[in-house]
C-alpha cells in the first residue's frame, strides 16, 4: 500500500499571505490528523477529521483550519500568517481497526519570512 | 506538568550498545503507547506500538510499559549507524482521539 502523502514538501510564504496544505491518506484509512512540529514546542495537535467531519480540535488559533473531503483526502489551511507559524506540518492517518495507530506522511515544511 | 515527559539528550553511544529510551507520563488512564523513529528531515515513522503493560520485542527493539509506574522504555539491541535518529514516545489520548507526544531524544550512534 501507498503510504500518507503529502503535498507540497516545501513551502516559503511571507507575513499576512494565506497557505493551504494537502494530505493524501493510506487507502481505505477514513481519520486524518494534523500536527504542528517545531524545535522548541515539538510535534503538536491540531486537528483531526474522520468521515469529513472535525472530531476534536487542538489548541490552536482560528486562523488553522481545516477540511475532509470524500474521498478521505485532507487539507488544512492557515490564514494571514505569522512567523510563529513557520514549522513542519504533518499529516497522519489511521484505522479504528489498529487501535488508531497513527501512520505519519513526509509533512510540509513552511518557512514564513 | 507536560503530560508526557522525555529526556531530549542528545544521548550519543558507540556502536553496539544497548540504548535505552524513557518516557513518564502523567494520566493513568492512558493505555496505547507508541514509539515513532524521526530521521532528519522526515516524517516520524512508527516503530513498536504496545497495549496497556508489559514487553513487545521486535527484532533488535524492544518496547517496555510500567503502567503502575507510568514509565515507558524502548530499548535498542546491538546499536547500529542506521539507528542514529530522534526516538518520539506517544500515547493515545483516546478521549480527545489524539497523539500526545513526547519532546524526542535525539540519539546518535558511533560507528
Amino acid at each position: 500500500k501507498a503510504g500518507v502523502t503529502q503535498t507540497p514538501r516545501y513551502l516559503i510564504k511571507t507575513r499576512g499571505q494565506q497557505v493551504t496544505l494537502s494530505c493524501s491518506p493510506i487507502s481505505g484509512h477514513r481519520s486524518v490528523s494534523w500536527y504542528q512540529q517545531t524545535p522548541g514546542q515539538g510535534l503538536q495537535f491540531l486537528f483531526e477529521y474522520f468521515s469529513e467531519t472535525q472530531r476534536n480540535k487542538g489548541n490552536f488559533p482560528g486562523r488553522f483550519s481545516g477540511r475532509q473531503f470524500s474521498n478521505s483526502r485532507s487539507e488544512m489551511n492557515v490564514s494571514t500568517l505569522e512567523l510563529g507559524d513557520s514549522a513542519l506540518y504533518l499529516c497522519a492517518s489511521s484505522s479504528p481497526g489498529q487501535g488508531r495507530t497513527q501512520y505519519f506522511g513526509p509533512g510540509t515544511r513552511l518557512l514564513v519570512l | 506538568q507536560k503530560e508526557v515527559e522525555q529526556d531530549p539528550g542528545p544521548l550519543s553511544v558507540p556502536e553496539g550498545a544497548i540504548v535505552s529510551l524513557n518516557c513518564t507520563y502523567s494520566n493513568s488512564a492512558f493505555q496505547y503507547f507508541m514509539w515513532y523513529r524521526q530521521y532528519s528531515r522526515k516524517g516520524p515513522e512508527l516503530l513498536m506500538y504496545t497495549y496497556s503493560s508489559g514487553n513487545k520485542e521486535d527484532g533488535r527493539f524492544t518496547a517496555q510499559v510500567d503502567k503502575s509506574s507510568k514509565y515507558i522504555s524502548l530499548f535498542i539491541r546491538d546499536s547500529q549507524p542506521s539507528d542514529s535518529a530522534t526516538y518520539l514516545c506517544a500515547i493515545l489520548d483516546q478521549g480527545a482521539q489524539k497523539l500526545v507526544f513526547g519532546q524526542g531524544t535525539r540519539l546518535t550512534i558511533n560507528p
